[in-house]
């Protein structure tokens, strides 16, 4: 089947505009991530769902940043008020619960000018 | 807290053997991952090792966990032009109750002819 997908592939976006990203698992995982990857750097955790329990949303670097996720299915995460510092490559990942492997999509590279 | 640490680059010949190198902190971690990021796409499991193990092989890949130092190592044997990426090692552990991986920053690996 598909693997993970993610839209848009690229966004450009003016600072202090709101952006939303989408990120769609593989059918059947329960378990969604969002990452940031900046230039040069490591991923970095952002937020964690796992089928009806409450989001980790340990990561999250401020309350610009949100997501949601309908049942075990789509996901979105929003940017508000984007800054410049917010530009990086955002990627998410599914798994199959207590399975170690997460699924990678492609990433959204958004640039904020 | 945790922290993940990798050199930056690693240049090799050809057919010869490539040890990417990485550090953790985190004394809980329970799996240890290599991924592999090849450039404009997401991130692609290599292979894991669960913390009890010392060692282990796959076709060209070794893996070597020296739990008491905290240290990792990736040895990819027969190393190949298309070999060339960045590579992340990886922790996951369930401090703070989550079930997210904590990514170094990457060794970028340049395969020469």
């Amino acid at each position: 089947g598909a693997g993970v997908s993610q839209s848009p592939s690229n966004k450009v976006t003016e600072k202090g505009k709101d952006v939303e990203l989408r990120c769609d698992p593989i059918s059947g995982h329960t378990a969604l991530y969002w990452y940031r990857q900046r230039l040069g750097q490591g991923l970095e955790f952002l937020i964690y769902f796992q089928g009806n329990s409450a989001p980790d949303k340990s990561g999250l670097p401020s309350d610009r940043f949100s997501a949601e996720r309908t049942g075990e299915s789509v996901s979105t995460l929003t940017i508000q008020r984007t800054q410049q510092e917010d530009s990086a490559v955002y990627l998410c990942a599914s798994s199959l619960p207590g399975v170690n492997e997460q699924f990678f999509g492609p990433g959204t590279r958004l640039t904020v000018l | 807290g945790e922290d993940v640490e990798q050199s930056l680059f690693l240049s090799v010949r050809e057919g010869d053997s490539s040890v990417i190198n990485c550090t953790y902190t985190d004394s809980s971690s329970t799996y240890l991952y290599w991924y592999k990021q090849e450039p404009g796409a997401g991130l692609q499991l290599l292979t894991y090792i669960f913390s009890n193990m010392d060692m282990k092989q796959d076709q060209r890949l070794t893996v070597l966990l020296n739990k008491k130092d905290k240290h990792l190592s990736l040895r990819i044997a027969d190393t190949q032009t298309g070999d060339s990426a960045i590579y992340f090692c990886a922790e996951r552990s369930f401090t703070g109750g989550g079930n997210k991986l904590t990514f170094g920053t990457g060794t970028q690996l340049k395969v020469e002819l």
